[in-house]
């Protein structure tokens, strides 16, 4: 089983459609959390950050994060064409806690496939 | 501010050959760490480096290898090429040492094995 599960989708809506993606984890000591949006041939680009518990707004975009069920959730409002692309769920640990392990290290979900389409 | 810069952008190579990928990171940036990404596997961690000490490896085998120059810019070597390494290679910069999500990707080099 992996660290990190993505529903890969692919997911289609429509335009103005409110999306929704999310990620489980197993790994209790992810502490940042972040979702990272990629478009096709090039790399990602961080969307979201959010440490530990919590949600976080900017713009049309909202991370969710509840530990307690180790679940992580992005959603998207008034979608648009332009939002097409795939987005990635990574997480990585406290580095106080990480005993210099994990810098660096960034553990990613598979990737969700998403299409606005007009 | 120029961003991570991955050269080159694609190249083609032969099993048994060995290839070299290189990453200028953002300037002021000190880590720069390394992923393959296929379909299969999404993104997988190669390795980070810091001030010229890789701080951190991945599972992959030592075919797989990287430095850090004083400047910050790193470089990747894969030798005797499988298959199976054909993949988008990313590099990332950041900030500080041990990073905390806040990574900078380029665009990639992609390497196809024939």
């Amino acid at each position: 089983q992996k660290e990190v599960e993505q529903d890969p989708g692919p997911l289609s809506v429509p335009e103005g459609a409110i999306v929704s993606l999310n990620c489980t984890y197993s790994n209790s000591a992810f502490q940042y959390f972040m979702w990272y949006r990629q478009y096709s041939r090039k790399g990602p680009e961080l969307l979201m950050y959010t440490y530990s518990s919590g949600n976080k707004e900017d713009g049309r975009f909202t991370a969710q994060v509840d530990k307690s069920s180790k679940y992580i959730s992005l959603f998207i409002r008034d979608s648009q064409p332009s939002d097409s692309a795939t987005y990635l769920c990574a997480m990585s640990p406290s580095a106080a806690n990480a005993g210099g392990t994990s810098y660096g290290k960034l553990t990613f979900g598979q990737g969700t496939i998403l299409t606005v389409h007009p | 501010k120029a961003g991570v810069t991955q050269t080159p952008r694609y190249l083609i190579k032969t099993r048994g050959q060995q290839v070299t990928l290189s990453c200028s990171p953002i300037s002021g940036h000190r880590s720069v760490s390394w992923y393959q990404q296929t379909p299969g596997q999404g993104l997988q961690f190669l390795f980070e480096y810091f001030s010229e000490t890789q701080r951190n490896k991945g599972n992959f085998p030592g075919r797989f290898s990287g430095r850090q120059f004083s400047n910050s810019r790193s470089e990747m070597n894969v030798s005797t090429l499988e298959l199976g390494d054909s993949a988008l290679y990313l590099c990332a910069s950041s900030l500080a040492q041990g990073a905390t999500g806040e990574l900078f990707f380029g665009e990639g080099s992609r390497l196809t094995v024939l």
